[in-house]
């Protein structure tokens, strides 16, 4: 069952901006995952985050998780054309990679 | 590395027909799954394979949806018969085994059912 809800759905900014997008969920997780999706490329799997982290970084993404709050949120700086993409939370529950996708999220870099 | 491959890229058929698509996930990657991925939506998972056994089809209609992993590699999912509300992105990702954290997926399926 769908269980992330990304937040705001949608998102237009400018290229050099950071870009911050939130997720939030209903049951416990094993861990969360975001994945970025373009034409270009698919569905790609960008970053990692297990329950009992609250912080990480990956190049120019850096993902929260407040389990306290079940929500996670995703900031990507320094944002290029490249970055133009819908980008998915998903959520493992029982740690055996059956992913709950969200709606997901449009971002629009302009150059 | 060759990724996974999904053919074919695109269908449209007709509602009650049937239609099948074909996975070749990543060489040595035990574990394969299908999702069904609504314009708006994201992935709903489907079933998942681990090596040519079911782990889990709890999703799947399988009153018309039915899937298969011969030998463990390559995967088929068909429908038959085929609904309006079947229409969608098929896409199939695999990973290394059912505990491995990063799931690579293919380029999908499109199906336009008319």
């Amino acid at each position: 069952s769908q269980q992330g809800e990304e937040d705001p759905q949608a998102l237009s900014i400018q290229e050099g901006e950071n870009a911050t997008m939130n997720c939030s969920y209903k049951t416990s997780i094993n861990n969360l995952q975001w994945y970025r999706q373009n034409s270009g490329r698919g569905l790609v799997h960008l970053i990692l985050i297990r329950s009992n982290e609250r912080e990480k970084h990956s190049g120019r993404l850096r993902v929260t998780l407040d389990t306290s709050k079940k929500s996670s949120s995703l900031l990507i700086t320094a944002s290029r054309a490249a970055d133009t993409a819908s980008y998915f939370c998903a959520t493992d529950a029982g740690g055996n990679n059956r992913l709950a996708f969200g709606k997901g999220n449009q971002v629009v870099v302009i150059p | 590395e060759a990724g996974v491959a999904q053919s074919p890229r695109y269908k449209i058929i007709e509602k009650r027909q049937s239609v099948a698509f074909w996975c070749n996930p990543i060489s040595g990657h035990a574990t394969l799954y299908w999702y069904q991925q609504i314009l708006g939506q994201g992935p709903k998972l489907l079933i998942q394979f681990q090596n040519n056994g079911v782990v889990d089809d709890s999703q799947l209609p399988k009153d018309r949806f039915s899937a298969e992993r011969l030998k463990g590699v390559d995967s088929t999912l068909k429908i038959q018969p085929a609904k309006l509300e079947d229409s969608a992105v098929y896409l199939c990702a695999s990973s290394l085994e059912v505990l491995a954290d990063t799931q690579y997926f293919g380029p999908g399926t499109r199906l336009t059912v008319l």
